[in-house]
């Protein structure tokens, strides 16, 4: 099973650039890496999702190494709305051997953004 | 678009008693999940339904709790009989397919006094 190690908490200033790393050694070939956040008393939101090199959307870039084994969460110029939880996500195969995906959280990181 | 729609959002019931949540997911999602997140830790997934098959409850507790998807649509968790650490928060999630994003409902909190 694909697991994931994200560090416990994070702190950060409004205005700054946040970059939190994920190590997923045992990634296989076909995972994808996926990134949610969670606020308080919310269910996780999706943010962004790669497989290799670089990927960008509206809120947060992805930096993915050729080897795969870890990844880079990059949030922007971070304001305090951004205080939340954040998960890495490997994709992983369900029981049976069927390639359903299973959506598997670790821990996560808690980012605090101060003033 | 209407996003994943949960009830209750709050539940308190004695141990022993039963309860059950529900969930309506997106219209046209195929894949739903169930989590179950309790204080302070990641979301643990209980069960995941493609259409109205179970694909993975590898960690639901079968002998209490237990998951239906009629039709491939609506879903109900139930618990019978709730203990005192099923206090959390249930997660629904919908998804088109495994492959794609999943979206969350706002979460049923349990307490079990």
């Amino acid at each position: 099973l694909a697991k994931t190690t994200q560090p416990i908490s994070m702190d950060s200033y409004e205005g700054q650039e946040v970059n939190i790393t994920c190590s997923h050694n045992n990634i296989a070939t076909n995972d994808y890496i996926t990134w949610y956040q969670q606020f308080p008393s919310q269910g996780p939101r999706f943010i962004i999702q790669g497989y290799k090199t670089k990927v960008t959307n509206e809120v947060a870039s992805l930096f993915i190494p050729a080897d795969r084994k870890s990844s880079t969460l990059s949030l922007p110029r971070v304001s305090l709305s951004d205080t939340a939880v954040y998960y890495c996500l490997v994709g992983d195969e369900a029981a049976g051997g069927t390639s359903y995906g299973k959506l598997t959280f670790g821990q996560g990181t808690i980012l605090t953004v101060h003033p | 678009e209407a996003g994943v729609a949960q009830s209750p959002r709050y539940k308190i019931i004695e141990k022993r008693q039963s309860v059950a949540f529900w969930c309506n997911p997106i219209s046209g999602h195929a894949t739903l999940y169930w989590y179950q997140q309790i204080l302070g830790q990641g979301p643990k997934l209980l069960i995941q339904f493609q259409n109205n098959g179970v694909v993975d409850d590898s960690q639901l507790p079968k002998d209490r709790f237990s998951a239906e998807r009629l039709k491939g649509v609506d879903s109900t968790l139930k618990i019978q009989p709730a203990k005192l650490e099923d206090s959390a928060v249930y997660l629904c999630a919908s998804s088109l397919d495994w492959r794609t994003e999943a979206f969350f409902g706002q979460g049923t909190r349990l307490t079990v006094v």
